[in-house]
């Protein structure tokens, strides 16, 4: 399986700074048709995971531009340019090039 | 906007059988994968299993064939089926929608106890 890891476990964010977080997997998630099967989600306080980045760097419907996804490779990065109040809960990466798709172990963002 | 709601029992014993549906609404059913996840604090979120849109299952190894899946389009429904269960089974289970690039279902939390 492909193994997903993150960095940091935890972030404390003061409103309007910037915050990064770091995906690595075991392997290169880049599939011979071009596209990097990497996603990012966040998981609001008692509510289930929702899309934010899809594809390493495309936004979901209705997410906020502050939020960014980058990297390559097995190398990937979510950037949010200013942090807000509602962006807090937990951030994972997935893997969905190949079965099983695996995640990344959260990255619980506070303010 | 999809829609999907989990049901099913919120107990099960130990040995026994979980038996969960997950109803969509919403979304057409035949032309998309139809996917398992679980959440559970030792274990974080775990891929169960996909039907894809032929109704073809996928299912993760780690399970060691405990798991089986299938629908129903015309109720535009999907089921899981996990037997021998133990305490470790224990987790909120999610349905959710695609093949990656998931539409997540609220949830059902099951808890194996006897």
């Amino acid at each position: 399986d492909v193994v997903m890891t993150q960095s940091p476990l935890s972030l404390s964010v003061t409103p309007g700074e910037p915050a990064s977080i770091s995906c690595r997997s075991s392997q290169s998630l880049l599939h011979d048709n071009r596209h990097t099967y990497l996603d990012w989600y966040l998981q609001r306080p008692g509510q289930s995971p929702q899309l934010l980045i899809f594809l390493t760097s495309n936004r979901a419907s209705g997410v906020p531009d502050r939020f960014s996804g980058s990297g390559s490779g097995a190398d990937f990065t979510l950037e949010i340019s200013r942090v807000e109040a509602e962006d807090v809960g937990v951030y994972f990466c997935m893997q969905s090039l190949q079965t099983p798709h695996t995640f990344g172990q959260g990255t619980r963002l506070d303010i | 906007q999809v829609q999907l709601q989990e049901s099913g029992p919120g107990l099960v014993k130990p040995s026994e059988t979980l038996s969960l549906t997950c109803t969509v609404s919403g979304s057409s059913f035949t032309i998309f994968y139809w996917t398992w996840i679980r959440q559970s604090p030792g274990k974080g979120l775990e891929w169960i299993g996909s039907l894809s849109d032929t109704g073809t299952p996928n299912y993760n190894p780690s399970f060691n064939n405990r798991v089986s899946m299938s629908r129903d389009t015309s109720k535009s429904q999907f089921s899981l089926r996990l037997t021998s269960v133990t305490v470790a089974d224990t987790a909120i289970y999610y349905c959710a929608r695609g093949r990656g690039t998931y539409s997540w279902g609220r949830g059902i939390l099951v808890t194996v106890s006897s």
